[in-house]
């Protein structure tokens, strides 16, 4: 596997399921991010990790939480959503030391919420 | 004001033209700008970083950035229906680890 890859790619759940969406990078960077892409609107910032700790929430609801239990692997686990949460989930990863980092996404989950 | 704007379009030019994608911002401190492109249904991709004033070419696709007015531009010359995409502008605010993405512009390239 090269890049960041994410799992699953396509998640439909109920609005009392609990999922988790995995994100995992083979870039070694040190930092990565969760992104949440709804239709028509730009991409908003969920979360981002820096050495496996959380710097930045960017007021994101507690149904969402996200966990780093290394620098390669990030999960965002999901509990009681709404339907409006449906939307394209993305993981990033960067090299954060130069201040001109480039971010890297994977492929995304597209997520349904019934 | 915004603080990445973008004409969200679509803009549309014929096969073989160029195409002009534009792109302000609002903090002043930026340092980095980034272009992406994301192909219906698909992940963001890097196309060009610019860091200084004046233009960036790379292949098809030139970069122009001029921070004292706080714009950066793509320019995508000989315009192929391939390239019929959104095209998004980002930047990370200074200091930080957010990066600010505009709602992107969409371009048709009509064969």
């Amino acid at each position: 596997e090269t890049g960041v890859t994410q799992t699953p790619r396509h998640l439909v759940m109920g609005m009392t399921n609990k999922k988790s969406l995995k994100c995992e990078q083979h870039l070694g960077h040190n930092a990565m991010y969760w992104y949440k892409q709804s239709a028509k609107k730009p991409l908003e910032l969920m979360f981002v990790y820096s050495l496996e700790e959380r710097v930045e929430n960017n007021s994101v609801p507690s149904r969402f939480s996200p966990e780093c239990p290394n620098s390669s692997h990030l999960f965002l686990h999901l509990h009681t959503l709404q339907p409006e949460d449906s939307a394209l989930y993305l993981c990033a990863s960067s090299q954060e030391e130069t201040g001109k980092e480039t971010q890297y996404f994977g492929p995304g989950t597209r997520l349904l919420v019934l | 004001q915004k603080e990445v704007e973008q004409n969200s379009g679509p803009l549309s030019v014929p096969e073989g033209a160029i195409a002009s994608l534009n792109c302000t911002y609002s903090d002043r401190g930026s340092q980095s700008f980034f272009w992406y492109r994301q192909y219906s249904g698909k992940s963001p991709e890097l196309i060009m970083s610019i860091y200084s004033n004046g233009d960036k070419e790379d292949g098809r696709f030139t970069a122009q950035l001029n921070k004292a007015s706080q714009y950066v531009s793509l320019l995508i010359r000989d315009s192929q229906p391939s390239d019929s995409a959104t095209y998004l502008c980002a930047l990370p605010y200074s200091g930080t680890y957010k990066y600010i993405f505009g709602t992107g512009t969409r371009l048709k390239v009509l064969a």
